[in-house]
């Protein structure tokens, strides 16, 4: 049983382009939800996604945007990259985003450095 | 605002010992607490929970305290292994918010032979 997939794990772009992450949730998970850690801090929550809608959002700017397909992958966009971004982008899954059901299962993240 | 936040960055301890990683929250409208492990190059990895109406919740070699009072909680783990060492992360979350959980900064635990 796979667990949370995440592509790419390193990727490197510069200040003023936009990045496109991508998540597959745990089998059987309906909820996706995005983390950014920066190096030495713990997880900060960006959204969270359930039937192809954003449902919570934590203090990020618009800049960040994402994206639950039918399948309940996601997307995280990020444009007009600043280097501030550059942080480990963790995606978690769960199921039934409404209920504290317990463990979130993260993906190895994907490592952005903005230069 | 407010966040769930960590003592100490830092805790060595000697194989076979037992380790306790403490953790102080803010939000009083917290009732979920969540402990996980990060190994390097890893996502966090869950290790126990805890909600507000219990004090305790023990698993295998690992023991959460939850005291309201003082919001505070803490890790307790036995008999420390080699493969123990790792950031540790509270994590908090409101009945309703299922997924969206307020992390703290970290504790690094190194275990020594």
């Amino acid at each position: 049983d796979a667990g949370v997939t995440q592509s790419p794990t390193h990727l490197i772009k510069t200040r003023g382009q936009q990045v496109t992450l991508r998540c597959s949730p745990k089998s059987g998970h309906d909820t996706v939800s995005w983390y950014q850690q920066a190096l030495g801090q713990g997880p900060q929550f960006i959204f969270q996604y359930y039937e192809e809608e954003e449902r919570q959002r934590g203090n990020f700017p618009d800049r960040f945007s994402g994206h639950q397909f039918p399948n309940y992958s996601s997307e995280l966009n990020v444009n007009a990259l600043l280097l501030g971004d550059s942080a480990l982008y963790l995606c978690a899954s769960s199921l039934e985003y409404r209920t504290n059901t317990g463990e979130l299962f993260f993906g190895e993240g994907s490592r952005l450095t903005v230069l | 605002g407010e966040s769930v936040g960590l003592h100490l960055p830092t805790l060595s301890v000697q194989e076979g010992d037992n380790s306790i990683i403490n953790c102080a929250y803010s939000n009083s409208a917290s009732d979920y607490f969540i402990w996980y492990k990060q190994e390097s190059g890893k996502g966090p990895q869950f290790i126990i929970d805890i909600r507000s109406n219990m004090d305790k919740r023990q698993g295998q070699r690992v023991t959460v305290l939850l005291n309201k009072t003082v919001k505070h909680l803490s890790l307790q783990i036995a008999a420390t292994q080699p493969g123990d060492s790792a950031v540790y992360f509270c994590a908090e979350n409101i009945a309703g918010t299922a997924s969206k959980l307020t992390f703290g900064t970290g504790t690094r635990l190194q275990v020594t032979l």
